[in-house]
């Protein structure tokens, strides 16, 4: 099992670009979440899933949007990249909810300069 | 909403001492505290997770214990090895509401 796949690893964007970033899981699970990492200041959610077709605004939504048209897959968008989006971005799943543990994916370092 | 305070910010222990990594929360419908370890480059792993009806759980060398009536857990680590150097964070909530803590870089000096 490949478990939470994220791609890229790295990226680096010019102020105002756009990007996707990808995530996939091959568990089967119905939960997805997106978080962001910031030095210091631990995991803050963007947002999450419940199933295909639902999504939920986290903590902090503003400046990304999200779609979940497959059980497998929960996508995240930048639009109009800013230097404050900078940080570490991980996705997470879980079967039953945030309280049975999450699978983390091993990360994309984005970088807006 | 929920906030999780975690102490200390960074821990260097000597390879074979304990160490504990304690976090406080402020919301009394929590009932789910998980502890995940994340190392260089990788994502969070869940490494132990205690439910409110339990007073503390153990796994191998790792354990964790609450105070429901003081709203804290701790992470207590026995006979420490250099493989445990990493960032370790706990979380606090319950249903979808879940905040992490700030996190705890633990260096285990051989």
């Amino acid at each position: 099992n490949a478990g939470v796949t994220q791609t890229p690893k790295f990226r680096i964007l010019k102020i105002g670009q756009s990007m996707t970033l990808q995530c996939t899981q091959d568990m089967n699970h119905n939960y997805m979440y997106w978080y962001r990492q910031d030095p210091g200041m631990g995991l803050k959610l963007i947002y999450y899933s419940v199933g295909a077709g639902i999504t939920d605004k986290g903590e902090v939504p503003n400046g990304y949007n999200v779609s979940r048209s497959t059980t497998e897959d929960f996508p995240l968008r930048l639009e109009l990249a800013a230097p404050s989006q900078t940080s570490v971005y991980f996705c997470a799943s879980t079967q039953q909810g945030p309280s049975y543990g999450y699978t983390f994916g091993s990360g994309t370092r984005l970088t807006v300069v | 909403g929920e906030n999780v305070e975690q102490h200390p910010s960074t821990l260097s222990v000597q390879e074979g001492d304990s160490a504990v990594i304690k976090c406080t929360y402020s919301d009394s419908a929590s009932n789910y505290f998980p502890w995940y370890k994340q190392e260089l480059g990788k994502g969070p792993q869940l490494i132990i997770d205690i439910r409110s009806n339990v007073g503390e759980k153990k796994d191998q060398r790792i354990a964790v214990t609450l105070n429901k009536t003081a709203k804290h857990f701790s992470l207590h680590i026995t006979e420490t090895q250099p493989e445990d150097s990493a960032v370790y964070f706990c979380a606090a909530g319950y249903g979808q509401n879940f905040v992490f803590g700030p996190g705890t870089r633990l260096s285990v000096l051989p």
